[in-house]
């Protein structure tokens, strides 16, 4: 089975400019997870969506930073504009609320986007 | 405020020398606490979910144990292979499905 997929995997970029990231969770997986990490901070929750709506958006840095995800088997993280401090590793992560007990979701991670903003 | 500290944060060991990495946390409702592995340049890859107080899970030369307060990576017998992060995080009941992590233990098996 295919895992959690990211595009790019690497992404070099100037200040100022608009990225965006995508993923696509494991088929079946009704939750999806955005973190970002840094050596500063290690992994932190940006936003999650559960059954393609947004949960909780709590962690985005502020209004430079958006996500959607239109439909199931696809969603997207955008930074436009891009600053260097956005430099970082950003994963999306999927689970399934209907794996094991109905509130203990196991989160498989994808292999990452490293963003470097000049 | 839900918390997770991890130590040490680096650990050096020799091929077969066991050792135990912990993982302390303060959760208002602990959901799930949940190990991943992390090698260089990947994601992190899961490992064990521990549910409740007394909980033991095993893979390979790895368990994972679990207190109120804290939880425990004991890997018996190392090999080299075994190098790399490991991370922990905590899910609380009223947090949603929120993972809150440690900053991690970076292990070195030494041949």
């Amino acid at each position: 089975d295919a895992g959690v997929i990211q595009s790019p995997r690497h992404e070099v970029t100037e200040m100022g400019q608009e990225v965006t990231l995508r993923c696509k969770p494991i088929s079946g997986h009704n939750s999806l997870f955005w973190y970002r990490q840094t050596m500063m901070r290690g992994l932190e929750l940006l936003i999650y969506f559960n059954n393609n709506v947004p949960i909780d958006d709590s962690g985005m840095p502020e209004d430079r930073f958006s996500a959607k995800m239109p439909n199931a088997s696809f969603s997207t993280l955008k930074i436009q504009p891009s600053e260097p401090r956005d430099s970082a590793v950003y994963f999306c992560a999927s689970s399934s609320t209907r794996q094991g007990g109905p509130n203990q979701e196991t989160q498989y991670f994808g292999p990452g986007t490293r963003l470097l903003v000049l | 405020e839900d918390q997770v500290t991890q130590s040490p944060e680096a650990l050096r060991l020799q091929e077969g020398e066991s050792s135990s990495l912990n993982c302390s946390y303060t959760v208002s409702g602990l959901r799930g606490l949940f190990w991943y592995r992390q090698d260089p340049g990947k994601g992190p890859e899961f490992l064990f979910t521990l549910y409740s107080a007394g909980e033991e899970k095993e893979k390979e030369r790895l368990k994972a144990t679990l207190t109120k307060k804290e939880s425990f990576l004991h890997i018996t017998a190392p090999k080299p292979e075994d190098s790399a992060t490991y991370l922990c995080a905590v899910q609380a009941y009223n947090q949603g499905g929120k993972l809150i992590f440690g900053q991690g233990t970076e292990l070195s098996v030494k041949p």
